[in-house]
C-alpha cells in the first residue's frame, strides 16, 4: 500500500510568486491534514479535510493560503502571493475514520518551501 | 490552550544505553497521544499511538507510557543503537477535533 505522497519535495520561489503543493493521501483515508514547520518552531496544524469538506481550518495563517480537496481524493495547498515567512516544510497526513474514531495519522515526507 | 513540551531538546548517548524521552501536556482532556520519529529531511514515521484509556504501548525496543492525570508521557528506548538517531516528536490529539498538537521534539544521537 502506498503511503502519503507529496509533491514537490522542494520548491524555491521568489517573494510574490505563487506555489501549489499537492498531497495524495493513503487510499481510503477520509481524513487529510496539512501541517507546517517553520524554522525553529514546532509542527503546527493548518487544516483538516473530511472527504472534500473542510472540517477545521483554524490553523490557516491568512487568506494567502488556499486549500482544496476536490472529489475527496488528493489535496492542493496554494500560497499566493508567497512571503518570506511562508518558508518551511509543509506536511500532509491522512487517517481513517471519522469524528471520535479518527485514528493514527500517517505523514508524507513533506514539501520544503523556500521563499527568497 | 493545549501546549506540549518535550525535554530534553537534545540528547547524546553511547550505544547500548537505555534512555527515556519526556513529553508533557497542559490539558489532560486528550483523545490520544502519538510518538513519531523524524529522520533528517524526511517525513514523520509513527512509532506508537496510545489511546486516552490506555497506560502504555510497546513495539519492539520501544515502550511509551501515558499518565493523563499528570499530563505526561514517556518514550523508553531499550538498548539504543546508532540507527535510533533521529528527532522524536510527541503529539496529542485533544478530545474535540482531529488535529494534533506537537512538541518541539527531542533530537537523539546514539554514538557507536
Amino acid at each position: 500500500e502506498a503511503g502519503v505522497t507529496q509533491f514537490p519535495s522542494h520548491s524555491v520561489i521568489e517573494k510574490g510568486q505563487t506555489v501549489t503543493l499537492r498531497c495524495d493521501p493513503i487510499s481510503g483515508h477520509d481524513n487529510l491534514y496539512w501541517y507546517r514547520r517553520v524554522m525553529g518552531k514546532e509542527i503546527k496544524f493548518l487544516l483538516h479535510f473530511v472527504k472534500e469538506s473542510k472540517q477545521d481550518e483554524s490553523g490557516m495563517p491568512n487568506n494567502r493560503f488556499l486549500a482544496e480537496r476536490t472529489g475527496g481524493t488528493y489535496s492542493t495547498l496554494k500560497v499566493q502571493p508567497a512571503e518570506l515567512e511562508d518558508s518551511g516544510v509543509y506536511f500532509c497526513a491522512s487517517s481513517r475514520g471519522q469524528g471520535a474514531n479518527t485514528g493514527e495519522l500517517f505523514f508524507g515526507e513533506g514539501s520544503r518551501l523556500t521563499v527568497l | 490552550k493545549q501546549e506540549v513540551t518535550q525535554i530534553p531538546a537534545a540528547l547524546s548517548v553511547p550505544e547500548g544505553e537505555n534512555l527515556v524521552l519526556n513529553c508533557s501536556f497542559t490539558d489532560s482532556a486528550i483523545y490520544n497521544l502519538q510518538w513519531f520519529r523524524q529522520d533528517p529531511g524526511k517525513g514523520l514515521t509513527s512509532l506508537l499511538l496510545i489511546q486516552s484509556s490506555q497506560r502504555e504501548q510497546t513495539s519492539g525496543r520501544l515502550n511509551a507510557s501515558l499518565d493523563k492525570s499528570s499530563g505526561r508521557s514517556t518514550l523508553y528506548i531499550a538498548a539504543s543503537q546508532p540507527g535510533d538517531s533521529a528527532t522524536y516528536l510527541c503529539a496529542v490529539r485533544p478530545r474535540q477535533g482531529g488535529k494534533l498538537i506537537f512538541g518541539q521534539g527531542t533530537e537523539l544521537s546514539v554514538k557507536p
